[in-house]
Parts: structure tokens; sequence; C-alpha cells
């Protein structure tokens, strides 16, 4: 059974990174067949793709947060990242990550319990 | 990028039929396979449609997907208390503005 994990700061100061990283249980990132997703949800709202990673690096973006975002992985722990720059009050929300299958990148089947990040000083 | 149109609510009591449309674009469901998701309060979004209508292993039978051009359902037959929760529809889209997964706005179901 594949499991997820996020982890990272809850908090962060405005126009800091947001860094928190996912861990994966149950399975090989290095397998591939599977892309790596974050997936965000501000409090009380709907859900918002941020971008995937393949184990190979290769990655794709949410146009509307490209310029802001990064997401890497290392296969040697099994984990995969994500930074967002600049953040704002705007970036609060619940972080998840989740799996994603080769070729129908919005066919997510298993997920984090996510992670709360607040902006705020 | 665009975001898949969702009525905020829909209710019914135990046994009815709910239906919750996902109304998008050609750019999106009218090209592209539609998923649905379940999220029970306070817990992550769950898979329980992919495909347009496939079901996961272990989603019951009662839940059932459909598309049509650029505009999809999701049926829940036999309501039950269980089935309480907030459902988004999301597809891939391909404008022009920029690729990338749209979601629904969200339907929370109530049962009454």
């Amino acid at each position: 059974q594949v499991q997820l994990q996020e982890s990272g700061p809850g908090l962060v100061k405005p126009s800091q990174t947001l860094s928190l990283t996912c861990t994966v249980s149950g399975g090989s990132i290095s397998s591939g067949g599977y892309y790596w997703s974050w997936i965000r949800q501000h409090p009380g709202k709907g859900l918002e793709w941020i971008g995937y990673i393949y184990y190979s690096g290769s990655t794709y973006y949410n146009p509307s947060l490209k310029s802001r975002v990064t997401i890497s992985v290392d296969t040697s722990k099994n984990q995969f990242s994500l930074k967002l720059s600049s953040v704002t009050a705007a970036d609060t929300a619940v972080y998840y990550c989740a799996r994603g299958w080769s070729g129908s990148y919005v066919h997510l089947d298993y997920w984090g319990q996510g992670t709360l990040v607040t902006v705020s000083s | 990028q665009s975001v898949l149109t969702q009525p905020p609510s829909a209710s019914g009591t135990p046994g009815q039929r709910v239906t919750i449309s996902c109304s998008g674009s050609s750019s999106n469901i009218g090209s592209n396979y539609v998923y649905w998701y379940q999220q029970l309060p306070g817990t992550a979004p769950k898979l329980l449609i992919y495909r347009n209508n496939q079901r996961p292993s272990g989603v019951p039978d009662r839940f059932s997907g459909s598309k049509s051009g650029t505009s999809a359902s999701l049926a829940i037959s036999g309501l039950r208390s269980e089935d309480e929760a907030d459902y988004y529809c999301a597809a891939w889209d391909d404008s022009l503005s920029g690729r990338g997964a749209v979601f629904g706005t969200g339907t929370k179901v109530t049962v009454l």
C-alpha cells in the first residue's frame, strides 16, 4: 500500500520561501509510471493543482504559479519536494502531495493527509 | 487556467438519488477525461471516478459518472449518511493560456 506524508514548517513569513517534502513509502518513485504531484486547498475553498514531477526530474507547473514554484525529486530518499517563493497570505492553504498516473495526470490515486501552511509575520 | 463549474450544494434523503453537474469547456472536459473526488470532512480527497465513468476498486457501484460534450455528471444512488462530503470534478486543460489540471468549484452534499 502506497503512503505519502507531507512535512515542513507550518508557519512561513511573508516574502519568504515555503518548503515542503513528501515522503513516499510502500513504493519506489524510481520505478516510473507515475507523476508525483502537489495540490493545495485554501481554507474552506476548492482544490488547486500546483504541479508534478517525474522520477527523471521532468516537471510541469500550473501556469499561474509557474514563476514561483520549483518541484524537485530525491530518489535516494524516495521523496519529492515543493518550494514556493515570495509567499503572501494568499498562499495560506493545506498542501497535499499525491501520486498521479502516467498519461493521466489528473488520476491521483494516493494522497498524503495534507499539511496546513500559514503565511503570517 | 479555467475552473470547472459545479453547484455549491446538493442534498437528498437516505435512499434518494443525487446528481452533481460539472461544466467546462472544449479545452478541458470537451477533449479530456473527467475525474471525480470525494472529500470527507477533515480528510484528503479520495479518487471516486476516473476516465469519465470508471470506479477504482472499493468504490461502491452507487457512484457513477458520465460525460457529454463539455459537461459531466456524478450520480449517487441509494444515498447514505456516509456520502455526506464535498465532491470535486477534475480534468486536464489544454487551453492556449496554459495547460494543466483544473478542478471544479466543489459541491457539498448533505444527507437530510
